[in-house]
């Protein structure tokens, strides 16, 4: 099966501007990817922030989005807040199969 | 009001069984894929498995191919994951997920694989 790849930890400043990326080891991430992104704090289940590349719940602050950058899938967390610290999964879909990576710790600081 | 609860973990020994439920309710369940995904303590969320809304497409993790079968009951509003030859690296909390988008959640239960 595919692995994708995250960076391990990013750090953003109160109110600064972060870039989560989400690459494949079979090429590029594309829309058919339907690439996921979800949000996991501490002793709590993940919760959906983005779907198919860019589709927001009606829970997901605004300052989260999500896109597609040179051939990755990507979150970009714009303002950052204290409360986003967290760590932050993105799936991949691969026809059936699902694959998660290995997730970035974000800490806001 | 939305709730996926899961139920059925415990600690098993090495080569043992256990089957894992998980009632939905708050939404119309049979309109959905469902999965099941783990999380190793420490660790990050890894997909275990996932079936289609009327039983008959399902796909799982290549280590577990051959030792877990995930179910459902429509008619009762229940997935199931049921665990063969457990080993200690399956040891972790399993979620169950459905929804549209992966709009529902579970709060887990934990699996601790040990003599």
């Amino acid at each position: 099966q595919a692995v994708v790849t995250q960076e391990p930890s990013l750090t953003v400043s109160p109110g600064g501007t972060v870039t989560l990326t989400c690459g494949s080891s079979t090429g590029a991430v594309t829309s058919g990817h339907y690439p996921y992104w979800f949000q996991q704090k501490p002793g709590q289940a993940p919760r959906t922030l983005i779907y198919d590349t860019s589709n927001k719940h009606f829970w997901t602050p605004a300052r989260f989005s999500g896109s597609l950058l040179g051939g990755k899938a990507a979150l970009t967390l714009s303002g950052a807040q204290p409360e986003d610290e967290a760590e932050y999964y993105c799936l991949l879909t691969y026809s059936g199969p699902w694959v998660f990576g290995g997730g970035t710790k974000l800490t806001v600081l | 009001e939305v709730q996926l609860v899961e139920s059925g973990g415990g600690l098993v020994q090495p080569g043992g069984s256990l089957r894992l439920s998980c009632a939905a309710s708050g939404f119309t369940f049979n309109a959905y894929w469902a999965t099941w995904v783990r999380q190793a303590p420490g660790k990050g969320l890894e997909w275990v498995a996932n079936i289609r809304q009327d039983g008959n497409e399902k796909y799982y993790m290549d280590s577990v191919k051959g030792r877990f079968t995930i179910s459902r009951d429509n008619a009762k509003n229940s997935l199931y994951l049921q665990m063969n030859s457990l080993r200690a690296e399956d040891t972790a909390v399993y979620y169950c997920e459905t929804g549209h988008y992966a709009d529902y959640w579970g709060q887990g239960t934990l699996v601790t694989v040990s003599s």
